[in-house]
């Protein structure tokens, strides 16, 4: 079954620091990893895509890496901002195009002053 | 538009009663979307629609739900006799036919039933 897991399920950091959230999946054959932030009462919004040949990718203070032999990937944030508070989702799609995405459950981060 | 649009934002209703909600996904995009994130988990994937191929209905949570996207863009779900379970926030969103394209969501509606 495809699946995707995240952890951690919350974490609370001071503002300045760093951080980084986990993802593991299962989903196969694989096509493609998302990292999704999503606001409170928005919907999600991309922040970085991984596809099977890339390693890490960055966007800002965003650091994605993808680890496809173990089916891990990772997401850093570096200096963290009161703005970064949000739920960040892994997504991860199957190698057609038009299959679901399969979505794990968030990572709920809360940066504090 | 510009986005993905989904009306109404914010929808209470009573147990039992019906209720509609609309996305209008971006336009171009062959391929939508519906998601449901209850409280405190992560999003569940309901159906989605891809050009005129048959919808991937497999989410839907019982006979209760349905969902059609006329000419191919706005896309309704409908959910008969509303339970208290049915409580959630349901997304939806769109994106190009592709391997890698991103998917765009709207801003969802919150769906309360009393």
């Amino acid at each position: 079954k495809n699946q995707v897991e995240q952890s951690p399920q919350s974490l609370i950091i001071l503002e300045g620091k760093n951080c980084t959230l986990q993802c593991n999946y299962t989903v196969s054959p694989f096509s493609n990893l998302r990292w999704y932030k999503q606001d409170t009462g928005r919907g999600p919004v991309s922040l970085t895509i991984m596809t099977f040949s890339e390693n890490t990718k960055s966007n800002g203070r965003y650091t994605a890496t993808l680890d496809a032999d173990t089916k891990q990937s990772s997401l850093h944030i570096t200096a963290s901002q009161l703005s970064d508070s949000a739920s960040y989702i892994c997504v991860v799609s199957a190698q057609s195009g038009n299959t679901p995405l399969v979505f794990g459950k968030g990572t709920r981060l809360s940066v504090i002053a | 538009g510009a986005g993905v649009s989904q009306s109404p934002s914010n929808k209470v209703t009573e147990k039992g009663k019906d209720v509609e909600l609309r996305c209008d996904p971006i336009s171009g995009h062959t391929a939508l979307y519906w998601y449901r994130q209850s409280l405190g988990q992560g999003l569940e994937f309901l159906i989605y629609f891809q050009g005129n191929s048959a919808p991937d209905k497999s989410g839907l949570p019982s006979d209760r739900f349905s969902a059609e996207r006329t000419g191919g863009s706005v896309s309704t779900l409908t959910i008969q006799r509303t339970q208290q379970e049915d409580s959630a926030v349901y997304l939806c969103a769109s994106r190009v036919t592709g391997l890698n394209t991103e998917a765009f969501f709207g801003q969802g509606t919150r769906l309360t039933v009393v």
